[in-house]
């Protein structure tokens, strides 16, 4: 079966650190995708990860475990601006199917 | 601005009806895939076609079809509409396979109502 697991909704203050956490079955994974996606607007893209381990963008961060099947989205020096849902997506193997899950809503308070 | 775009913006129509979604992807994409949204349910994967042909099909129902024209862009036809079917369509597009050019650019949706 084929299964992305997420928290529902998270809170943090400005200026804090939190990490979003994603737990996933899938039958043949390729990669572990991370979006960003304010109310009634488009997703983008954060992060793609293939190899296990953390990858730093800038404010952001995405660790992948393979072996456990589970990601988490680190994000540093919280701004107002970084209130959105964050969605984690498996690729499944060899094809360009993204299976999501339903998205962590994220509220910073100042 | 992502440089996809999505027609209409909005569009309400009743149950029974057949509707048609568009969308441009971004110059120089080959890949255009189409997701459904809808409260309850989150973001679904629902075809995805490259250069003309289908590549990947997620969770599409059978009154639902998709193609992709000679010049890339692609349409989603709904027919038979249920009550169900309310949700925000989203196109995005990539250069290739997600593997390889990892990044995808949404359009800014069509909200469908279905009343």
């Amino acid at each position: 079966g084929q299964n992305i697991d997420q928290p529902t909704e998270m809170t943090a203050t400005e200026g804090a650190i939190v990490q979003i956490n994603c737990t996933y079955q899938t039958s043949g994974f390729n990669g572990l995708f991370w979006y960003q996606q304010h109310a009634g607007e488009a997703p983008t893209f954060l992060s793609y990860n293939v190899l296990d381990g953390l990858e730093e963008k800038g404010r952001f961060s995405s660790f992948l475990s393979r072996s456990k099947g589970y990601s988490y989205l680190l994000l540093k020096e919280l701004q107002m601006k970084d209130s959105a849902s964050y969605l984690c997506a498996a690729l499944s193997y060899n094809t360009d199917k993204l299976i999501f899950g339903t998205g962590t809503r994220l509220q910073v308070f100042p | 601005d992502s440089g996809v775009t999505q027609t209409p913006k909005h569009l309400i129509t009743a149950t029974g009806q057949r509707v048609t979604l568009r969308c441009s992807p971004r110059s120089g994409d080959l890949s255009v895939y189409w997701y459904q949204q809808s409260l309850d349910q989150g973001l679904q994967f629902l075809i995805q076609y490259y250069n003309g042909e289908e590549r990947a099909k997620g969770n599409i129902l059978e009154r639902f079809s998709a193609q992709q024209f000679p010049d890339l862009h692609s349409e989603l036809n709904l027919s038979s509409l249920e009550l169900g079917d309310s949700a925000l369509y989203f196109c995005a597009s990539s250069v290739g396979g997600l593997a390889v050019n990892n990044e995808q650019f949404f359009g800014p949706g069509t909200r469908l109502t279905v009343l």
